[in-house]
């Protein structure tokens, strides 16, 4: 079965510090990978996606992700991160060329201090 | 405009009644969705329609009735619904172009809040 890990529930890191949202999946064939971010009471909004091509993926509001094919990992990234960042994050990806649902990961609470 | 809208944004509504949930968007996408979504959670989906047609049905009970009446619009008819189906309702629009349309980026509305007493 195709899956989407995203293995903490919830990560807490200090304003101005890296953070990194950790994402595993297990899709057959080549995947599309997105982060998808929801703020609350809000819907998701798009933040990057990972078809081909390079394996560093720039995104929406300093956010980047990395495709990892050996780890079938693609974690998100941003280097600087903001009180403002604190919001509900998605993993989600599909088989490439198929008509087929976007399949999500559990979500992770980034919480960022002050 | 990379805008979808849905109303109400709220709702409350007893177990006997019919609402609709509506959704429109202004891309020029072919390919729009609803998800069910509880606390905290990932959206799951229920419905998608390509070119106003009702591609994918995730096995969604009848209480709930989709429509599209056309490229820009998507209703979601509720009827007789129960306790458990409060949730946020959210629409989701994709070009529809592609290959796939799970492939595609999905520009998503803020959601209807529903809750069923």
């Amino acid at each position: 079965a195709q899956s989407v890990a995203q293995p903490e529930d919830q990560v807490n890191v200090a304003e101005g510090n890296p953070l990194t949202v950790k994402c595993t999946y297990s899709v057959s064939g080549n995947p599309y990978l997105f982060w998808y971010v929801q703020y609350p009471n809000r819907g998701l909004q798009f933040l990057l996606k990972y078809i081909t091509g390079d394996n560093l993926v720039k995104g929406s509001y300093g956010f980047e992700a990395e495709f990892n094919k050996s780890q079938t990992s693609f974690h998100l990234k941003k280097p600087s991160a903001l009180v403002s960042d604190s919001a509900l994050y998605f993993c989600a990806a599909v088989r490439g060329g198929a008509t087929n649902k976007l399949i999500f990961g559990t979500g992770t609470l980034l919480a960022v201090q002050p | 405009d990379t805008e979808v809208t849905q109303t109400p944004k709220h709702l409350v509504m007893g177990m006997t009644n019919k609402k609709s949930l509506k959704c429109e968007q202004h891309m020029g996408h072919r390919a729009m969705y609803w998800y069910k979504q509880k606390a905290k959670k990932p959206p799951e989906l229920m419905f998608v329609y390509s070119y106003e047609k009702l591609s994918i049905n995730e096995s969604v009970p009848s209480r709930f009735s989709p429509e599209c009446p056309n490229s820009s619009l998507l209703n979601l008819h509720l009827h007789a619904l129960q306790p458990e189906d409060s949730a946020l309702y959210l629409c989701a629009s994709s070009r529809g172009t592609s290959g796939g349309v799970g492939q595609e980026t999905q520009y998503f509305g803020p959601g209807t809040r529903l809750l069923v007493l």
